[in-house]
């Protein structure tokens, strides 16, 4: 149980394009799910905070007009990362909380911005 | 300012001989502790967790051990395995209630065959 799926896996875009990344909760709902930003060698740095039916909230930095998040239903949470630019090429991750202190994450998006 | 660190960034350990793996942390207020194992382009898979009120949980190979006293947490592999090669993140829950981690910067756990 506790199954997350995050698609695509990979993507390559053109600077200026906009990419949609889905995080889905496949055996539970997720009140809430979170967005991370991995950097080579780095920690998960949290972007936001997402729940189902309210506007997400954003980490210290992190821009909401950039990366936009909606969380529609209880297993379905989407970033848009908008118009993208070589600065926004990194791993993003997405996680779902089933009611408790565990996070269930997803297997990841590469994003790479030409 | 990394409330949560991994000292060590990577680690050797002998297939069969322990690995344990450290975390500190700098505030007091986390009430609960988690370890994940991520590999490469994978998102990080939970292994074991333990609550600021207690100091020891165990899971099969794994045990986590907290000493609040020191703000310290170690993960013990034992017996070590190859596919146990990854890296491992600890990670904290503040009080706060919203359930947001702050992750270590992660430690490479390499065992040797």
């Amino acid at each position: 149980g506790a199954v997350v799926s995050q698609h695509p896996s990979r993507v390559i875009c053109k600077s200026g394009t906009s990419v949609k990344i889905e995080c889905r909760s496949l055996d539970f709902q997720a009140t809430t799910m979170f967005w991370y930003r991995q950097f080579p060698k780095q920690s998960l740095m949290l972007m936001a905070t997402s729940n189902e039916g309210s506007k997400a909230t954003y980490e210290q930095g992190v821009e909401k007009d950039k990366f936009l998040i909606n969380h529609a239903s209880l297993t379905l949470s989407t970033l848009t990362v908008t118009s993208a630019h070589p600065e926004d090429s990194s791993f993003y991750i997405c996680s779902a909380d089933n009611r408790g202190n565990i996070q269930y994450f997803g297997a990841g998006t590469r994003l790479s911005v030409l | 300012d990394q409330q949560v660190k991994q000292n060590s960034p990577s680690l050797s350990v002998q297939e069969g001989r322990i690995s344990i793996l450290n975390c500190d942390y700098t505030n007091s207020m986390f009430d609960y502790f988690l370890w994940y194992k991520k590999y490469p382009a994978e998102g990080p898979t939970f292994l074991i967790s333990i609550s600021s009120i207690k100091d020891k949980n165990e899971d099969g190979r794994f045990t986590v051990f907290l000493n609040k006293s020191a703000k310290h947490l170690s993960l013990h592999i034992v017996p070590s395995q190859p596919g146990d090669s990854a890296v491992y993140f600890c990670a904290a829950i503040p009080t706060s209630g919203t359930y947001k981690y702050i992750f270590g910067t992660g430690t490479r756990l390499k065992v040797l065959a």
